[in-house]
């Protein structure tokens, strides 16, 4: 069966730090994989989407960055953070070409609750 | 642009009576609809689905209604338990098979 792993599950990080959040998918090849966000009081928000290696889409401008150096792996970056990146951070994985055919159900992981003072 | 809509932040549910969470969108592209539950510090958890072929989909004690007309879906839990206390999450499927979340509604079951 297939599980993701995210960690690490809490950060807390001073303002102007780097971060790096990571997530590994196992039992699946060739994922889908993303990164959301949820900022108190709000929805889920798409930051990054990935269909393969180094293959990424940024869905908007801010102060992240995403990597996806393997297959399974995919991480999440800033050289520099904002008070405004404080949130909870998860990482997801859907099965690759679905075409017209079923939902696109992501599979999320344990999220990862990031504070910057 | 929000283009889906979850309107009630909270809902607050007696046990064993009905649970209706609402959810309405703008895009009439979107071919899918997916219901979430999220529990505090987890991530989201998938709980029933449907097609934009279809107006209802069952499984359960959870039936999700759409109208597309309207543009409008529901999750309708009967009966609701106090487990199924939680964050609801609509989302709906669209270009390149993304998906776009609604905010999110506090569902609150009474003992």
């Amino acid at each position: 069966s297939q599980t993701i792993h995210q960690w690490p599950a809490t950060l807390v990080q001073p303002v102007g730090s780097p971060l790096s959040l990571e997530c590994t998918v196992e039992g699946t090849s060739n994922p889908n994989l993303y990164w959301y966000r949820q900022a108190a009081g709000r929805g889920l928000q798409l930051l990054f989407y990935s269909i393969g290696i180094d293959q990424i889409s940024s869905e908007v401008p801010q102060n992240l960055s995403a990597s996806r150096p393997q297959d399974r792996q995919f991480i999440l970056s800033s050289k520099k953070l904002l008070l405004s990146d404080s949130g909870f951070y998860l990482c997801a994985w859907s099965a690759f070409n679905l075409g017209s055919s079923g939902a696109n159900v992501l599979t999320f992981g344990a999220g990862s609750r990031l504070t910057v003072l | 642009d929000q283009q889906v809509k979850q309107n009630s932040p909270s809902l607050s549910v007696q046990e064993g009576r009905i649970s209706i969470l609402n959810c309405d969108y703008t895009n009439s592209m979107f071919d899918y609809f997916l219901w979430y539950k999220k529990y505090p510090a987890e991530g989201p958890t998938f709980l029933i689905s449907i097609s934009s072929i279809k107006d209802k989909n069952e499984d359960g004690r959870f039936t999700v209604f759409l109208n597309k007309s309207a543009k409008h879906l529901s999750l309708h839990i009967v009966p609701s338990q106090p487990g199924d206390s939680a964050v609801y999450f609509c989302a709906a499927r669209g270009y390149g098979n993304k998906l776009v979340f609604g905010a999110g509604t506090i569902l609150r079951v009474k003992s």
